[in-house]
């Protein structure tokens, strides 16, 4: 199993949709959470940090659920720009390191 | 404010010859340091991580390896490429890494 999993897609929605993208984690012990957007041969940035109680920043929305050990992405309103690949990304202090899921690629269509 | 510098942003180099990627970081001291690589269409993979000078953590058995001669110094190397080394290489530092990292902007690595 992997570590941390997401659904490939793509998911091919028209602009001014409203699009969630789900992530899976199998250690429980893990104590950051994130969603990074990477461009088609960029580096990834930081989109969003994801605590506990869940958060907003403008139309993107991130939420935890440590019992089911599962992290969602819902994003509003969706934009041209919007289209990229998004990593779900887990840190627990024992490895010290970030892991990264494969990624979800969306794209946005006029 | 922190920056971080990779270089090159691209390399084709033949199997067998040597590489060396090198990273920076400017504006702290004593950042943790990264390298992953990413294949084409797959997720990160970590190769190593550094918490101080001369300290360099392996996660998978390859033939690369990593170096930290400098606090803010980061650098990939390898004697002799493989076909399969080709790929994305990202370098990335945080002061805590459960405060998420920042990538340098990578080098595309195409051996031939």
């Amino acid at each position: 199993r992997k570590e941390v999993e997401q659904d490939p897609g793509p998911f091919n929605v028209p602009e001014g949709a409203t699009v969630a993208f789900n992530c899976t984690y199998s250690n429980s012990a893990s104590q950051s959470f994130f969603w990074y957007r990477q461009d088609c041969r960029k580096e990834p940035k930081l989109l969003m940090s994801v605590y506990s109680s869940g958060n907003e920043d403008g139309r993107f929305t991130a939420q935890l659920n440590r019992a089911s050990q599962y992290i969602s992405l819902l994003i509003r309103d969706s934009k041209l720009s919007d289209s990229a690949t998004y990593l779900c990304v887990v840190g627990d202090t024992g490895r010290r390191a970030l892991t990264f899921g494969s990624g979800t690629r969306l794209q946005v269509q006029p | 404010s922190q920056t971080i510098h990779q270089w090159p942003a691209t390399l084709v180099q033949p199997v067998g010859s040597p590489l060396s990627l090198e990273c920076t970081v400017e504006g702290t001291s004593n950042p943790n340091l990264y390298w992953y690589r990413q294949a084409a269409g797959r997720g990160l993979q970590l190769l190593f991580y550094s918490v101080g000078i001369g300290q360099i953590s392996s996660e998978v058995p390859q033939n690369l390896s990593a170096s930290r001669p400098q606090d803010r110094q980061f650098i990939l190397s390898s004697k002799k490429l493989l076909l399969s080394d080709s790929g994305f290489y990202l370098c990335a530092w945080s002061m805590d890494h459960v405060l998420g990292y920042t990538f340098g902007s990578g080098t595309r690595l195409t051996v031939v």
